[in-house]
């Protein structure tokens, strides 16, 4: 069972144009991360968020974590192509058997258009 | 600056044949593990290592084993390949299970 949701599946934007991203979980985390997967390629890790409320950026790419800890947003400002890849959640839940066990998202496929 | 090596990076394999998966770091990461990518599934975990020695079963350890000698490799073998292993295969490793570094994945076909 999948216990990250990400939103949405798959996602076609304009060059230029901004996308949100969206990864939600049913139970409360410890940490989330942000990884990027090109096509035929190994993940990326992008960014980490553990603080409620929490916010970082990297160039443009943002991404925040809610004050509960059960929901991410990664938000692209002014896409470009280098942007387009499969975007990845993953996750340590508080409650969780192991502390050396991640969940993931199923990803999110980003294609930018020229 | 190598990273996180996997080799080979195809296989195909026949059912009930044996074969390992090599994975190698060199940046004297403790943690290890591998993953299965699956389409729409994401990553599942297979097995993981916090050092040498010592070694776990994550979410789908069933037809995998590993081993881990030394700090550096961390095989995967699969004893007995089953049309259902046929999966894109991927080693990480980081200082922290949330920070990590992974290979370039191993892509395997089991007929």
């Amino acid at each position: 069972s999948q216990e990250l949701e990400q939103s949405p599946q798959s996602l076609i934007v304009q060059e230029g144009k901004n996308l949100t991203i969206n990864c939600t979980s049913s139970k409360t985390l410890y940490g989330l991360y942000w990884y990027k997967q090109k096509y035929g390629e190994g993940l990326i890790f992008l960014m980490m968020l553990q603080k409620g409320g929490e916010e970082k950026s990297h160039e443009k790419i943002t991404a925040k974590l809610d004050e509960k800890k059960q929901q991410s947003s990664l938000h692209i400002t002014a896409s470009q192509p280098s942007h387009a890849g499969i975007y990845l959640c993953g996750a340590n839940p508080i409650e969780t058997d192991s502390n050396y066990q991640l969940i993931w998202g199923a990803g999110t496929k980003l294609i930018i258009k020229p | 600056n190598a990273g996180v090596t996997q080799t080979p990076k195809f296989q195909v394999l026949k059912t009930g044949q044996s074969m390992t998966l090599q994975c190698a770091q060199d940046m004297n990461h403790e943690y290890m593990s591998w993953y299965r990518q699956d389409p729409g599934m994401g990553l599942r975990l297979i097995h993981y290592s916090v050092g040498a020695g010592i070694t776990d079963q994550g979410e789908v350890p069933n037809g995998y084993n590993v081993s881990r000698s030394t700090t550096e490799d961390f095989p995967l073998r699969l004893l007995s390949a089953a049309p259902s292993q046929t999966s894109v295969y991927f080693c990480a490793s980081g200082y922290s299970v949330g920070e990590l570094f992974f290979g370039e994945g191993s892509r395997l076909t089991v007929l």
